[in-house]
């Protein structure tokens, strides 16, 4: 069974620095791997997405992330945070041919001046 | 722009009231999902749907039903509410993997 770990549950960082959230996966086989953001009271919305193919991966709003193999990783980054970056962060991990994902539990992000 | 609709943003029910949640979408999506969203718990999949009138359990199904009659819509069915079923409620219809999500129900059981 498919598996998604996001170890920060909370990450606090000051406007303009760098940004690493990290997400580990499990499964056996090549997986999909997506990153969503979720804004206060509202749904979730598609940050970048893996599917094959270059492992570097650019998405909306400034943000990347890098599939890792070796270390079953799809860590998001952001090289300069804005204050509207403060959100709760999603990973999650789905199979080729299936459509349903596994979320990991989220990691909030706070933005402090 | 690809829209999911969730008919209610709040709701507030008694125990033991059946309760239906709504959700359509316009991107002629074959696949739906009803998840559930409690803080530390992430999104747990509750039921989902690949065509109409399919559908397979997820991971905490118990309690809950679905309808899916039309390819628009899918239904969440809490047969006899309970105060363990308070929660934020999403839907999500997909395409090759990516999800448009919609904007929740948070639903309070009283």
């Amino acid at each position: 069974a498919q598996s998604v770990t996001q170890p920060d549950i909370h990450i606090t960082v000051s406007e303009g620095a760098s940004l690493e959230l990290r997400c580990n996966y499990s499964y056996g086989a090549t997986p999909y791997l997506f990153w969503y953001v979720q804004s206060p009271g509202q749904g979730l919305q598609l940050l970048l997405k893996y599917f094959s193919g270059d492992t570097l991966v650019q998405g909306i709003k400034g943000f990347e992330a890098e599939f890792k193999r070796s270390q079953s990783s799809f860590n998001l980054r952001k090289p300069s945070v804005h204050w509207s970056d403060a959100a709760e962060y999603f990973c999650a991990v789905g199979a080729h041919g299936n459509e349903k994902l596994t979320f990991g539990t989220g990691t909030r992000l706070t933005i402090i001046p | 722009d690809v829209k999911v609709t969730q008919s209610s943003r709040y709701l507030v029910k008694r125990t033991g009231e059946k309760v239906f949640l709504e959700c359509v979408q316009d991107m002629d999506h074959e696949n739906m999902f009803w998840y559930r969203q409690d803080p530390g718990l992430g999104l747990r999949l509750i039921y989902f749907s690949y065509d109409v009138k399919m559908k397979e359990k997820g991971d905490i199904p118990e309690g809950y039903s679905v309808s899916r009659e039309k390819k628009e819509r899918f239904s969440l069915i809490l047969e006899s509410a309970s105060t363990n079923q308070t929660s934020m409620y999403l839907c999500a219809s997909s395409l090759n993997g990516g999800y448009t999500f919609g904007s929740g129900t948070r639903l309070t059981v009283v």
